[in-house]
């Protein structure tokens, strides 16, 4: 079955950097691109940015774009989202998603960031 | 890049029927057929309930149907149940080769 495992909660500074993990398994990792969405506390969802999980090519929302990178291990069927220059307001959760013709049809359990001095 | 317009909150009585609206532009909602909407219940991962515009993935309940009318997608839940009572979200893809979800709506079953 599919699976989208994330990393654990990451507690870190202002101005330190974050990299969160989202392993799949029960597919093969290449076929499908991994999105990268975030949650505020009780604010809405942000689509973030997508890597092809094929070439490795990126695209990311204007709102992140140059503070995010997405990368990814297919050996290992893992994609990594980082997110640098964090601020307070970076505090969400993150998830990953699966790609399917237009569809985000299977979600990682979600990381809790917290940046807080 | 604005997130899609929806409703903050819709209410309805057990039974009834309500509708969710999700406005963008020509260059998301009314471009393509790849519009989804996810259930979101407290401290939980969001679910699929409709992709595509119309499609339900299985196990979603057949109350719950999606359509679109130019720059508009909207989805319905007929015959409204307590486990309806949840935040709901509408993505779609745009023409920059990125996505963006709307604004979430509190759905409150009375």
């Amino acid at each position: 079955q599919v699976q989208l495992v994330q990393s654990g909660p990451e507690v870190k500074m202002p101005g330190a950097s974050v990299k969160v993990s989202c392993k799949a398994s029960g597919y093969t990792f290449s076929n499908f691109a991994i999105h990268w969405v975030r949650q505020a506390p009780g604010q809405g969802l942000e689509w973030m940015g997508w890597i092809n999980t094929g070439d490795g090519r990126t695209k990311f929302s204007q709102k992140f774009q140059g503070r995010v990178t997405i990368t990814k291990d297919t050996s290992a069927s893992i994609a990594y989202m980082e997110v640098g220059s964090l601020r307070s307001e970076d505090t969400a959760v993150y998830y990953c998603a699966r790609r399917i013709v237009g569809v985000l049809d299977y979600w990682g359990q979600g990381t809790l960031v917290t940046v807080s001095s | 890049q604005s997130a899609l317009t929806q409703p903050a909150s819709v209410s309805g009585s057990p039974g009834q029927s309500i509708t969710i609206s999700c406005t963008g532009t020509s260059s998301d909602v009314g471009a393509y057929n790849y519009v989804s909407w996810f259930q979101q219940r407290p401290d939980t991962v969001p679910k699929l309930m409709i992709y595509n515009v119309t499609n339900r993935p299985s196990g979603v309940p057949d109350r719950f149907s999606g359509s679109k009318s130019a720059n508009t997608a909207s989805l319905t839940i007929s015959g409204l149940q307590a486990e309806d009572e949840a935040d709901y979200y509408c993505s779609s893809y745009r023409n920059d080769v990125t996505d963006v979800f709307g604004t979430g709506t509190k759905v409150t079953v009375l």
